[in-house]
């Protein structure tokens, strides 16, 4: 299957601080990509839908300053957390669409590994 | 509005068979996603069901009826490996994927 990674798997920082997070599909070309964050044991929150060449598109109640998505390539999209606080502490993932290898035109989303985030 | 729904948490024995669940109401129907979580990382596709029916792949198969807005997933001889999260989530008219909280399954020896 299509494969996505995500860089860093971990990171602790500063409150105040800004974060960068990077996904990247590796052999597939993803023309949509999604940011979701996932507090402990809650389901994922998708936070924006992030399409190559365009602004992304922020769900209701999440801040588009404050969380900045860039998808410059068809293979790379970041999200800066920008002046991070304590309770934007969560794990973050991304996945992507590839709908070429999408069997029986139904589209999966194929996950990052995930970045967990601390601000302390 | 929409909504997933599917039990919290469940625990099954080894070598048992469990089923999980989920109802949905949703503003339209693109298919139904079957997806396993492992603690700590990030979900992994198991099945997809856009039709009425049974998938069956492997030990795992996913059952769908679109006119009730109800989906199983059925894990047969169960291992330990199985122990994780199930999330159920259903695309809806725009294509985006609206997710249930998961359903934790833990396996007994």
């Amino acid at each position: 299957g299509a494969v996505v990674s995500q860089h860093p798997s971990r990171v602790i920082c500063k409150s105040g601080t800004s974060v960068k997070i990077e996904c990247r599909s590796l052999d597939f070309q993803a023309t949509t990509m999604f940011w979701y964050r996932q507090f402990p044991k809650k389901s994922l929150m998708l936070m924006a839908t992030s399409n190559e060449g365009s602004k992304a598109t922020y769900e209701q109640g999440v801040e588009k300053d404050k969380f900045l998505i860039n998808h410059a390539s068809l293979t790379l999209s970041t999200l800066t957390v920008t002046s991070a606080h304590p309770e934007d502490s969560s794990f973050y993932i991304c996945s992507a669409r590839d709908y070429g290898h999408s069997a029986g035109g139904y589209n999966e989303q194929f996950f990052g590994p995930g970045t967990r985030l601390t601000v302390l | 509005g929409q909504n997933i729904d599917q039990p919290t948490e469940m625990t099954a024995t080894e070598g048992a068979i469990v089923q999980i669940n989920c109802t949905y109401q949703t503003s339209g129907f693109n298919g139904l996603f079957w997806y396993q979580q492992h603690a700590g990382e990030a979900p992994t596709f198991l099945s997809y069901n856009v039709l009425d029916g049974l998938e069956e792949k492997g030990r795992f198969s996913s059952f769908l009826s679109r006119s009730k807005g109800y989906s199983y997933l059925l894990l047969k001889e169960l291992q330990m490996k199985d122990s994780a999260s199930y999330l159920c989530a259903v695309q809806d008219s725009n294509y985006q994927l609206i997710w249930g909280a998961g359903t934790k399954l833990i396996i007994k020896p």
